[in-house]
This record gives structure tokens, sequence and C-alpha cells, in this order.
């Protein structure tokens, strides 16, 4: 599985877009990006997902670049409900698992 | 909107003993897995499980560990013979997809196993 990068940690007054990035420079031409968030106290959830287009859904958009060796997921207004722990998960085309990291904390102030 | 349950919450068990630790995945899906994540460390992915019977698993998932669907709706984890390291959250999750960029996992809440 591709190795990825993020930030332990980021911080964002609610209101307020919010840029998280992720470093995947392994990454292979099938693989796709997914990212996933956890709730404290809850199971990981589902946020976005792109291969390599740019990829915008209710919850998220989700920039990639164009060599794919990183991606950004953007919240366009953190709200204190957004406050988790989020995932890039780079998703192998063969294989079922999803490959945890530490991810990046994020913390929203009121 | 459909979703993931686990039961119990919360298990506490002694040493040694077996437990079974439950899921009803969603209605449609047809791919499970289970997940662990020890307290303060990374989510493990543990087994995947389709057309009854195992399709992934990690090196955590050994012999002391079985899944199974017992009937059209539930998903089970069992531990044999429980360890003092097996305390950890338990993550049910399910698909309808398989591999790739489909493969889209939603999560059950999670049961706290607690070894004492």
């Amino acid at each position: 599985d591709a190795k990825t990068t993020q930030p332990n940690s980021m911080e964002s007054n609610e209101e307020e877009p919010v840029h998280l990035p992720c470093n995947h420079s392994t990454i292979s031409g099938t693989d796709y990006i997914h990212w996933y968030r956890q709730l404290p106290s809850q199971g990981p959830e589902y946020v976005i997902h792109g291969l390599t287009s740019n990829v915008n859904n209710r919850m998220a958009s989700l920039a990639i670049a164009e060599d794919r060796k990183s991606s950004t997921l953007i919240l366009h207004r953190a709200t204190l409900r957004d406050a988790a722990v989020y995932y890039c998960i780079p998703r192998r085309n063969a294989g079922n698992m999803l490959t945890f990291g530490g991810g990046t904390r994020l913390m929203v102030k009121p | 909107e459909p979703e993931v349950t686990q039961t119990p919450s919360h298990q506490v068990t002694q040493m040694g003993q077996e437990v079974i630790l439950r899921c009803v995945p969603i209605s449609n899906h047809l791919y499970f897995y289970w997940y662990r994540q020890i307290l303060g460390q990374k989510v493990e992915f543990l087994v995947s499980f389709y057309n009854n019977e195992i399709s992934e698993k990690s090196e955590i998932f050994d012999d002391q560990f079985s899944v199974e669907r017992p009937d059209g709706s539930n998903f089970t984890l069992k531990i044999r013979s429980t360890k003092l390291e097996d305390s950890a959250m338990y993550f049910c999750a399910s698909s309808e997809f398989g591999a790739g960029g489909a493969n889209i996992q939603y999560f059950g809440a999670g049961t706290r196993l607690s070894v004492l």
C-alpha cells in the first residue's frame, strides 16, 4: 500500500474553510484516494474519494494534484461537528482492506 | 439512512473467556469487515468476508479469531480465549462493492471490549 504523510494536527476557526493536506508520493496509477474521518468515540466515516479529477460532495471537496502525489481535503465552512481525525487512504484496486495511518486531528474553535 | 449496528456497545470479560461480538451490516451489502482500535492507536484491519468466506485477513487475525454469518442479517466476530491485549474497540463495517474505488465502507459505532 502507498504510504501517506499527514500533519498530526490542525486548528481551524468555526465557519472558516479548512484545507487538510496529504502526501502519497508512492501511490500507483490505479489507486483511488479515499478520505475517512473519525469523530470522538465513533467509528470511521466515509467522506469522499477520487482518482484523478477533483471531486465535490455534500460533505467536502477533494483536490488531487496533477501528478497524484498529493491531495487536499477541503471543508468549505468548518463547524464544531467537524472536529475529528481525518484519514487519507490510497486504495488498491484489488483487495478490500482499508489501511489507516495516524491521520490529522482537526480542532475547530468557536 | 441505513446504518451498521453493533452489539453490545461494551463487553467486559475475564481473560481466557470466549466472546462473540455481533454486527448487523447494511441490508443490501455483500462485503463485511472487522477492524480494531487499541486505545490511542491506529485503526487496524482484521478480516474481510464475502460469499461466506474470508477474502482477506491480517496477521492479527490468528487462530483465536473466527468470523461467521450465521443467518441473513448478522455477522459475528468470535475470540476463543481472550487475552489482555485483545482489549480494544472493535468496529464492524460493510460495503456494497468489493475492491477498488467503489468500495466505500460503512462502519458501526463499535464494541468496546475490556479483558480483565
